[in-house]
């Protein structure tokens, strides 16, 4: 079975820029999930999807950070215009709505 | 969300059984205790959960006590490659549009190195 996928797996960006990272779940999972991982501390739950629609974003900072699963499939989570604090690693993860999460490998975002 | 308590690290010997105890007094009735566990530069890994009862899969173990405060992740057989960062959670569950949801809330875990 084909784990969920990410990328890309590395990015390097000066602060103000854009960047975009995509996602893809697992087959038939209606639920997906993104997650900050600070350095030395565990993953932060930003945004979670059931299908296309939004159930929980209430840790997304929305003045700069946006997500979207237009098809309920693949998602994109963009920073614009990124900060110094936006280094992290972003994890994907989906889920039958109320089952074990499937992570990703993520994807480690260095902001200069 | 209820918290939970880990030492920040502990070794064990390669073959030995790992014993990780975690902290859940505020847990709810109806609150699952998971585990996962990320190695270095990969994603979080589902090991185990459960709500009273023990249980056990081909990972691990886990210990639940009566009174659901506490709980003990066993990994009968450690090897090298179980050396990782190991969340307890205890698993929010929330409704919207007439589906239930979990909610995992990480905290820093428990850093397990197995030595040779």
């Amino acid at each position: 079975e084909a784990g969920v996928a990410q990328s890309p797996r590395y990015k390097i960006i000066e602060k103000r820029q854009s960047v975009a990272f995509w996602c893809n779940p697992i087959s038939g999972h209606a639920t997906l999930y993104w997650y900050q991982q600070i350095l030395g501390q565990g993953p932060k739950l930003l945004i979670q999807f059931q299908n296309n629609g939004v159930v929980d974003d209430s840790q997304l900072p929305k003045d700069r950070f946006s997500a979207e699963r237009l098809k309920g499939v693949d998602s994109t989570l963009k920073i614009q215009p990124a900060k110094l604090e936006d280094s992290a690693v972003y994890l994907c993860a989906s889920s039958f709505p109320y089952n074990e999460q499937f992570f990703g490998p993520g994807t480690r975002l260095t902001v200069l | 969300d209820a918290k939970t308590t880990q030492p920040p690290s502990m070794d064990c010997a390669e073959g030995r059984a790992a014993n990780l105890p975690c902290n859940h007094s505020t847990i709810s009735g109806n609150e699952y205790v998971y585990w996962y566990r990320q190695i270095h530069s990969q994603g979080p890994q589902y090991i185990i959960h459960g709500l009273k009862n023990n249980e056990t899969n081909e990972m691990a173990s886990l210990i639940i006590t009566e009174d659901r405060k506490s709980s003990t992740l066993i990994l009968p057989h450690a090897t090298l490659r179980d050396t990782a960062v190991y969340y307890c959670i205890v698993r929010l569950r929330f409704n919207a549009g007439g589906t239930s949801y979990g909610k995992l809330t990480f905290g820093q875990g428990t850093i397990l190195t197995v030595h040779p």
